[in-house]
């Protein structure tokens, strides 16, 4: 079974403050996506990073997949109230995962003006 | 843009009786997910279906069935519902297999609280 352990699971700072989100498997995947939800919503997509140490960027948001793709982190740069909700980071895994997304149990992250 | 609706958003049951959770996607996709979040949890994957006709078991199936009889339409069917199916859950669509990086689309929940 494929496992995402993601931490800190919850998270409160303030405005204008960074912060790492960490997600990390013993599996390799072969795609991990980062996925944002705000209460009373589905899950949206942020980000998906497709090869070994690859990072994206969306605007403040750096995403980075380790080097073995077993691993991945969210980096927030100068955190606004805006930020705060539950990120999810998803899984893709090869062959006896369906390709079905496996979820990490998500960190709540709560940013105070 | 509707993208995936489900249907209902809010729905009280007392154990024992049944009901239809129907989620809706206009996108044409071939992929359907039906997942329950629970607190600590995370997102856990109930049946999927890669396409009309068919069906599959996820992580957690025991309890529900599933139907793909239309492309655009996956329902969520619970038979004697029990208080340990009380979770919100969500349908998620996707254009092709979710191994080819491609992105899931989920629809905005439906809390079922069963009492």
């Amino acid at each position: 079974t494929q496992l995402l352990e993601q931490s800190p699971q919850f998270l409160s700072i303030q405005e204008g403050e960074n912060l790492t989100v960490y997600c990390n498997s013993s599996s390799v995947f072969s795609s991990l996506q980062w996925y944002r939800q705000e209460p009373g919503e589905g899950p949206v997509l942020l980000v998906t990073v497709v090869t070994g140490g690859e990072v994206k960027k969306l605007k403040r948001l750096t995403f980075q997949f380790g080097d073995a793709r077993k691993d991945s982190s969210l980096h927030i740069t100068a955190a606004q109230p805006g930020d705060t909700g539950l990120y999810l980071c998803a899984g893709a895994g090869y062959g006896g995962s369906q390709g079905n997304l496996i979820f990490g149990k998500g960190t709540k992250l709560s940013v105070k003006p | 843009n509707a993208g995936v609706t489900q249907t209902p958003k809010f729905r009280v049951l007392k154990t024992g009786q049944s009901m239809t959770l129907l989620c809706a996607q206009d996108m044409n996709h071939e992929y359907m997910y039906w997942y329950r979040q629970d607190p600590g949890m995370g997102l856990r994957l109930i049946h999927y279906s890669v396409g009309e006709g068919t069906t599959a078991k996820g992580e957690v199936p025991d309890g529900y069935n599933v139907s793909r009889l239309k492309k655009q339409n996956f329902l969520l069917g619970l038979e004697s519902a029990a208080p340990s199916q009380t979770s919100v859950y969500f349908c998620a669509s996707s254009y092709s297999n979710l191994a080819g990086h491609t992105e899931a689309f989920f629809g905005q929940g439906t809390r079922l609280t069963v009492v």
